[in-house]
């Protein structure tokens, strides 16, 4: 079964220190990928996503995520950290089924708070 | 503005009474989503739509139908509400259907049965 985790319910990090958000996959076939951001009673917004190619993905805001195919995992990252950057952050795997849904199967998702 | 709105912002509704919940964009998207978000659990497909016209199933659509009579609309209608159907609703929707395409997501609305 396809599947995403994120292991960490949350990661603390004081602002302008590097960040990290871990993400694992579990797919059949060749993995498309996501990271998404949940502000406070908003919608999920689109962050970057990793198709083929280079395994460093540039995104908005100054995120960037590394795609490791050999621990299969999808860590999204940012160099400098900002209190403004605190917020829910989901991981996503497009699941590749043999029905065309279109769905994502997402993490459970991933607090960050950046302390000032 | 470019982009998904949905309709209620939030809402308290009485077990067994019938809701719809209203999502439009404006993006000419052909692919459109239904997600269920609940704690711990992240977001779960309730129904899709690759194009107007058609719909399909996704991993949660018990309680729920869907309809797509044109591009831009896609209503999610719970005919008789259960407390269970408390969570947060998210439209979202995508160019086309494949793989590798990004979906956009609305800003959600808010249900509470009781």
């Amino acid at each position: 079964a396809q599947s995403v985790a994120q292991p960490e319910d949350q990661v603390n990090v004081a602002e302008g220190n590097p960040l990290t958000v871990k993400c694992t996959y579990s797919v059949s076939g060749n993995p498309y990928l996501f990271w998404y951001v949940q502000y406070p009673n908003r919608g999920l917004q689109f962050l970057l996503k990793y198709i083929t190619g280079d395994n460093l993905v540039k995104g908005s805001y100054g995120f960037e995520a590394e795609f490791n195919k050999s621990q299969t995992s999808f860590h999204l990252k940012k160099p400098s950290a900002l209190v403004s950057d605190s917020a829910l952050y989901f991981c996503a795997v497009r699941d590749m089924g043999s029905s065309n849904t279109g769905k994502l199967i997402f993490g459970q998702g991933t607090t960050l708070q950046v302390k000032p | 503005i470019a982009g998904i709105t949905q309709a209620p912002t939030s809402q308290i509704l009485a077990a067994g009474r019938r809701m719809t919940l209203r999502c439009t964009q404006d993006m000419r998207h052909n692919a459109m989503y239904w997600y269920r978000q609940d704690l711990g659990l992240g977001l779960r497909l309730i129904h899709y739509s690759n194009t107007a016209g058609t719909t399909g199933k996704g991993e949660v659509p018990d309680g729920y139908s869907v309809s797509r009579a044109n591009t831009d609309d896609f209503p999610l209608t719970l005919a008789s509400a259960v407390p269970s159907q408390t969570s947060v609703y998210f439209c979202a929707s995508s160019l086309a259907g494949g793989y590798t395409d990004t979906q956009y997501f609305g800003p959600g609305t808010r249900l509470t049965v009781l």
